[in-house]
């Protein structure tokens, strides 16, 4: 069945790096676009980033643009998030989710989501 | 960028039908989707396209979008649709963006 998997929060000091990766089955991952969304305790949903199918277009919000950086790797079937300079404030459950893209609409949105994975920014 | 406004709360009582509303300027002119999020899990996506369905998610629950606002119809609710829901917008004018999330409690 179509899965995502997420890997790699744990606990990082303010400053500090961490690669997240999702690992992905049960599509075929290179036809999709891939999203990062996260969640802070008690809050909503935070759009973070997303990656074209083939890699060459990728977009961040403005809270994490020159810190964080998605890739991804087609033949493994997983997609990654390098997390560098964290702060306290990029504390949350952070979720990839597949893209799906209506033809009619023209919109975007996300079809399937990972179960998530902690990241806690502290000293 | 573009702003979604959802209400904090709406509570209902099991059998009637909710109603969660997502505001945004002209939103009507975009395609909005809808996430179901449940305590401790991940979202799911409920709606989409507006008033479409995802494979699995029962007809109880419907879409409409005009003018200023995009709404979540939720027929003959159950306790289990109590969760966090949340608007979303996405097309290649703007970013994704995401409504502050409405808390549906079944009373």
């Amino acid at each position: 069945q179509v899965q995502l998997v997420e890997s790699g929060g744990g606990l990082v000091k303010p400053g500090g790096s961490l690669r997240l990766s999702c690992a992905a089955s049960g599509f075929t991952f290179s036809d999709y676009y891939m999203s990062w969304i996260r969640q802070a305790p008690g809050k909503g949903l935070e759009w973070v980033s997303y990656i074209s199918s083939s890699s060459s277009y990728t977009n961040y919000a403005d809270s994490v643009k020159g810190r964080f950086t998605i890739s991804r790797d087609n033949a493994k079937n997983s997609l990654y998030l390098q997390m560098n300079s964290l702060r306290a404030e990029d504390t949350a459950v952070y979720y990839c989710a597949r893209v799906k893209f209506g033809v009619v609409s023209l919109s975007y949105y996300m079809d399937v989501w990972g179960k998530g994975t902690t990241v806690t920014v502290s000293s | 960028s573009y702003v979604l406004t959802q209400p904090p709360s709406v509570s209902v009582a099991p059998g009637q039908t909710a109603r969660i509303t997502c505001g945004g300027n002209n939103i009507g002119s975009k395609s909005v989707h809808w996430y179901q999020q449940k305590p401790g899990q991940a979202p799911v996506l409920v709606v989409y396209d507006d008033s479409d369905r995802p494979s699995g998610i029962p007809e109880r629950f419907s879409g409409s979008n005009s003018g200023n606002t995009a709404t979540l119809t939720i027929s003959r609710v159950e306790a289990g649709d109590e969760a966090d829901y949340y608007c979303q917008v996405w097309d290649s004018s703007s970013d994704p963006v995401f409504g502050g999330g409405t808390k549906l409690t079944v009373l």
